[in-house]
């Protein structure tokens, strides 16, 4: 079955700056890969997806890069504020069989 | 994202109890999940339906129960035989599962203790 690896488990950047978070896969089927953001007390929530299809989609300050032949997948978030600071998840698909999650990255962003 | 309700928020389980956590979803989402998280662990799939009267196991379904007798329910039994049950639960629902329709809703979570 799938295998989602995420790495750093924690990270800590000062405002401003910009915060990279890596995942890689292992099932060259999987073909979906979304990222959901989890702060402290909430429900986990979307924030931007990718398919297989594409290289590299932006959304604002966040962007998501695919490297297929590498089986691996990376959150970009530029400009850090404070409010990004929450858990970020990583995850895979190919879908037939739920999404597979990462173990997670804790982001801090110091003011 | 309003419309998929767990509760209750705490629950308390004693030794040898069976216990019942609820997932309702308003959504007319056919696929709904049920994923366990310890700190560190993320979120690890238990249970999961992709329609109504039919579900199958995840990565850690041992001492845990789930049916499906309606598509906006998909309550949780933690059972005595899940020995170490203490952990926030995440009921999830998706449109279906596949093709493009995978974006997953959450619940609000139960943080399940052991007395």
């Amino acid at each position: 079955g799938e295998n989602v690896e995420q790495h750093p488990s924690t990270l800590s950047v000062q405002e401003g700056d910009s915060a990279v978070i890596k995942c890689t896969y292992s099932d060259s089927a999987s073909n979906y890969f979304p990222w959901y953001k989890q702060e402290l007390g909430k429900r986990p929530q979307l924030i931007i997806d990718i398919r297989s299809n594409v290289g590299e989609k932006k959304d604002q300050r966040i962007a998501v890069t695919l490297n297929k032949t590498a089986k691996h997948f990376s959150l970009h978030i530029t400009e850090t504020q404070p409010e990004d600071s929450a858990v970020y998840f990583c995850a895979a698909s190919n879908g037939n069989t739920p999404l597979v999650f990462g173990k997670g990255t804790r982001l801090s962003v110091i003011a | 994202d309003g419309g998929i309700t767990q509760s209750p928020k705490y629950l308390f389980r004693k030794e040898g109890q069976n216990v019942t956590l609820s997932c309702e979803q308003n959504l007319n989402h056919d696929a709904m999940y049920w994923y366990r998280q310890d700190p560190g662990q993320g979120l690890r799939l238990i249970y999961y339906s992709q329609i109504v009267n039919d579900f199958q196991k995840g990565d850690i379904a041992e001492g845990y129960s789930v049916s499906r007798e309606k598509k906006e329910s998909f309550p949780l039994t933690v059972t005595s035989a899940q020995k170490n049950p203490t952990a926030f639960y995440l009921c999830a629902s998706s449109k279906n599962m596949g093709a493009t329709n995978e974006k997953l809703f959450f619940g609000s979570g139960t943080q399940l203790s052991v007395l």
